[in-house]
């Protein structure tokens, strides 16, 4: 299956911005989703780990939710910081132990 | 926490056998938690999964590099390494092993390297 994403989105400091990951077949619930920060010239960063959950020191601005009836799960940042710009993947898993990665979208905030 | 560390030639030429290190410390590597990973991400493009093994040396692999690509683990040097053969000019990219917290079809990468940039270049 693969995991699509739009390819960028922007919004202003102070505001909310969400990020979707939509799984093209089988249930988006049928495995955990995890979220990745990429920064320009650094490894990525795991901001949100199983559909929601946040690792230590990641922000409680970053949140994680799955949505069942469109297949997807969001990544959604508020009170935006422009040191939240950089590239965001999901990821997840087919049920033989593969990794998929989404396509990534660029987050810019202006 | 855990540090990886990328070794290998940052070069290859086209047809010949990439091979790179992945040396791994600050835990251990036979830990029954964890899964090895290799990752690439070509200049300007996004992340690609190549493979992952288990301690116990069972590796999964992306069925789009399946044919050309060997993990493998070494617990008494705290490493585990990659190969891949046959290559061309589209696996030119920044190579990242990572750790895999977490059970089968599960778990998220917590540690990475910090990637290695391997061009293929005759």
């Amino acid at each position: 299956f693969m995991l699509t994403q739009p390819h960028s989105v922007s919004e202003s400091p102070g505001k909310t911005v969400t990020i979707s990951c939509t799984r093209s077949s089988g249930r988006i619930a049928s495995n955990y989703v995890q979220w990745y920060q990429q920064r320009p010239g650094s490894s990525p960063s795991t901001v949100i780990y199983e559909d929601n959950q946040r690792p230590s020191g990641v922000p409680d601005r970053f949140s994680g939710s799955i949505d069942s009836s469109s297949n997807s799960a969001s990544l959604t940042i508020s009170g935006l910081k422009t040191e939240d710009e950089a590239d965001y993947y999901c990821q997840s898993y087919e049920s033989i132990n593969l990794v998929v990665f989404g396509g990534g979208t660029k987050l810019t905030v202006l | 926490h855990l540090q990886l560390q990328e070794s290998g030639p940052g070069l290859a030429k086209p047809s010949e056998t990439l091979s790179l290190t992945c040396s791994v410390s600050g835990g251990s590597i036979s830990s029954t938690t964890y899964y090895w990973g290799w990752i690439r991400q070509p200049p300007g493009k996004g992340l690609e999964w190549i493979g992952t093994i288990y301690y116990s040396g069972s590796t999964y692999y992306n069925p789009s590099l399946k044919s050309r690509v060997t993990i493998s683990i070494d617990t008494s040097k705290s490493q585990f390494s990659l190969k891949l053969n046959s290559v061309t000019a589209a696996d030119t990219a920044v190579y990242y092993c990572a750790s895999r917290k977490g059970a089968y079809s599960s778990g998220w990468y917590d540690s990475w390297g910090q990637g290695t940039l391997v061009t293929v270049s005759s």
